[in-house]
């Protein structure tokens, strides 16, 4: 069994600041880790993911993400954000099947 | 490529209606998957299937039916629909890529069940 906790179901930054989104998961195997992005009435849209190998995964639009097993967290950064990374972020975890566990997620605003 | 295509876009229905969700991709994904999504719940699993032929229950079955009598096409069937149906239906195809099973969403179709 996988799940998936979002610290936060919103967020509100400052344009240029720093972007934290927070996941911790719990899987009974290696698991494979996912960001998605969805902006508003659009589907999601892969940032990153993590399989094996390097723990620090970088991902489209300056996203980044560390694997911390010891800590079973996933978090999502960005040094800087910018308006247009006002979206619904969703963290999600796989066993490596095709089927995907979810978390609640959680929306990021960015203020001028 | 038009990747995953999702028909109708929105929907109304009344309570007891049937109707029927349409999923197309032209990506020759063997893979491909139903999911809701509700406010604070993220999204959830409804049906997936892994062929042409071949389908199973995911988180949230009940109340849907699903077929896929070819590669492309995998429609998702509301028997009766109910309130408790209102939501953004998300149909989803995937590939192997580096390891894993990377997803390719539609655009959604927003359901409401009056």
């Amino acid at each position: 069994a996988q799940s998936v906790t979002q610290l936060g179901s919103h967020v509100s930054v400052s344009e240029g600041a720093l972007v934290l989104l927070r996941c911790n998961y719990s899987s009974s195997v290696p698991p494979y880790l996912f960001w998605y992005v969805q902006y508003p009435n659009q589907g999601l849209q892969l940032l990153l993911k993590y399989t094996t190998g390097a723990t620090l995964v970088k991902g489209i639009n300056g996203f980044e993400a560390e694997f911390k097993k010891s800590e079973t967290s996933f978090h999502l950064t960005k040094p800087s954000a910018h308006m247009s990374d006002a979206a619904e972020y969703f963290c999600a975890v796989s066993s490596n099947d095709y089927k995907l566990s979810f978390g609640a997620g959680t929306t990021v605003t960015v203020r001028a | 490529n038009a990747g995953v295509t999702q028909t109708p876009k929105f929907q109304v229905l009344k309570t007891g209606q049937s109707m029927t969700l349409q999923c197309a991709q032209d990506m020759n994904h063997e893979y491909m998957s139903w999911y809701r999504q509700d406010p604070g719940m993220g999204l959830r699993l409804i049906h997936y299937s892994v062929g042409a032929g071949i389908t199973d229950q995911g988180e949230v079955p009940n109340g849907y039916n699903v077929s896929r009598s070819t590669t492309e096409d995998f429609p998702l069937r509301l028997l009766s629909a109910a309130p408790s149906q209102t939501s953004v239906y998300f149909c989803a195809s995937s590939q192997l890529a580096g390891g894993t099973y990377e997803q390719y969403f539609g655009p959604g179709t927003r359901l409401t069940v009056t």
